[in-house]
């Protein structure tokens, strides 16, 4: 088991482009969550998955943000038209909800900045 | 809505120092509640959890009990050491959601030897 993967880990992008992020989870995990963070900020959620459903999403997701899992294993999260303001660390995590471990496991991130 | 408030840092401890970071929450019902690490260059990592009132996490030496009367979760340690220093987030999990996280803002600790 390699853990949750993400990629890239760091991506700097000009403002109004699109960028694309992928996150591996622990593979026989069927939960999988995207969190932002910002510097000197926990992590704030943003969206989950149970299998391919996608579940749940925050506020903080706006139109320009699309999430993915479709076939329930590997997610992407897309930014359109990127703004200065989502800079920001962008967190994956992965749980089962079967059995008694179902605490999240988290990638290393990926880092964007928008210049 | 869930709210996590943690202890501001930065905090600083000699080797061998107590510490002491202090976690209140607000949320309805009953949470569960953990604390992560983060250290330099690595992804979170769950450091210990508690699920239920009055019950002890503890991992590595650290320890922290659910307070509901309190609504707390402070964690400690005896004795810190130098690989210690990380940023620590406090954070719950409401009971019967999808099991998002809501985090505090972090404490970042350094242990000089």
């Amino acid at each position: 088991d390699t853990g949750v993967s993400q990629d890239p880990r760091h991506k700097i992008t000009k403002r109004g482009q699109n960028v694309t992020f992928r996150c591996d989870p622990i593979s026989e995990h069927n939960r999988l969550y995207w969190y932002r963070q910002t510097l000197g900020q926990g992590p704030e959620f943003l969206t989950y998955f149970q299998n391919e459903a996608q579940l749940e999403k925050s506020r903080l997701l706006s139109d320009r943000f699309s999430a993915e899992r479709p076939k329930g294993s590997f997610s992407t999260l897309e930014i359109q038209r990127t703004e200065q303001g989502d800079s920001a660390m962008y967190l994956c995590a992965s749980s089962s909800s079967q059995g008694k471990g179902t605490e999240a496991f988290f990638g290393q991130g990926t880092r964007l900045t928008v210049v | 809505g869930n709210s996590v408030t943690q202890m501001e840092g930065p905090v600083t401890l000699s080797e061998e120092a107590f510490l002491t970071i202090n976690c209140t929450y607000t949320a309805t019902g009953y949470p569960s509640l953990f604390w992560y690490v983060q250290y330099p260059g690595e992804g979170l990592q769950l450091l210990l959890k508690a699920t239920k009132a009055d019950d002890k996490g503890s991992n590595k030496g650290f320890e922290a009990t659910y307070r509901k009367e309190t609504t707390s979760f402070h964690l400690e340690k005896g004795s810190v050491q130098v690989s210690d220093s990380a940023v620590y987030f406090c954070a719950l999990i409401k009971a019967g959601s999808a099991r998002q996280l809501t985090f505090g803002s972090g404490t970042q600790l350094t242990v000089l030897p």
